[in-house]
């Protein structure tokens, strides 16, 4: 069976900072990752994917993702925050067609 | 961009009711999936469907709980008699295929069982 886990439940962060939003998975078959993010009183948004090929993944809104195959890692990063970028985000596993299975989510907080 | 739609957008309903959420996932994706999210707490798997029967299904979905897709174009999902605890918001998805091209989300039922 597939976990995912964020270690850290909240990220406050400034205006404009650089963040990184941490998650880590174990499986024992290869996988595809994913993050999500949740606006206040929002669906899921897709916001990047890993199926194959380049470990660095670019995804919408300036965000990338890095999948380290050997830290079993997929960390979320993005250079430059904006207050609009206040969300819940989520880290996601799959082996196909099954199920995703999320992380715990970790709530970024940008202030001015 | 293709959407999958869901309808209700609020349902509030009563102890031990019949609640159905309704869900028209895009039209060529073939494997369609209920979740749902607790208030505050993570987004959990409640079961997969495809070629019209059930793929995989967790724990909390028992009997109370119940899937159809009954014209080809709609998804359900059945609450045979609400509980209190079943107040969440239930998230439908879907997929093309085997995960190649990511799972479309829509945007949710938030369902309150008074």
């Amino acid at each position: 069976a597939q976990s995912v886990t964020q270690l850290d439940s909240q990220v406050p962060v400034f205006e404009e900072a650089p963040v990184e939003l941490r998650c880590n998975y174990s499986s024992s078959v290869s996988v595809y990752l994913f993050w999500y993010v949740q606006y206040p009183n929002q669906g899921l948004q897709l916001l990047l994917k890993y199926l194959s090929g380049s470990t660095l993944v670019k995804g919408i809104n300036g965000f990338e993702a890095e999948f380290n195959k050997s830290q079993t890692s997929f960390h979320l990063r993005k250079p430059s925050v904006h207050i609009s970028d206040t969300a819940e985000y989520f880290c996601a596993v799959s082996t196909g067609f099954q199920k995703l299975v999320f992380g715990t989510g970790t709530r970024l907080l940008v202030s001015p | 961009e293709p959407e999958v739609t869901q309808t209700p957008s609020h349902q509030v309903t009563q102890m031990g009711q019949e609640v159905i959420l309704r869900c028209v996932p895009i039209s060529n994706h073939l494997y369609f999936y209920w979740y749902r999210q607790i208030l505050g707490q993570k987004v959990e798997f409640l079961v997969s469907f495809y070629n019209n029967e059930i793929s995989e299904k967790s724990e909390i979905f028992d009997d109370q709980f119940s899937v159809e897709r009954p014209d080809g174009s709609n998804f359900t999902l059945k609450i045979r008699s609400t509980k209190l605890e079943d107040s969440a918001m239930y998230f439908c998805a879907s997929t093309r295929d085997t995960g190649s091209y990511g799972y479309t989300f829509g945007s949710g039922t938030r369902l309150t069982v008074v």
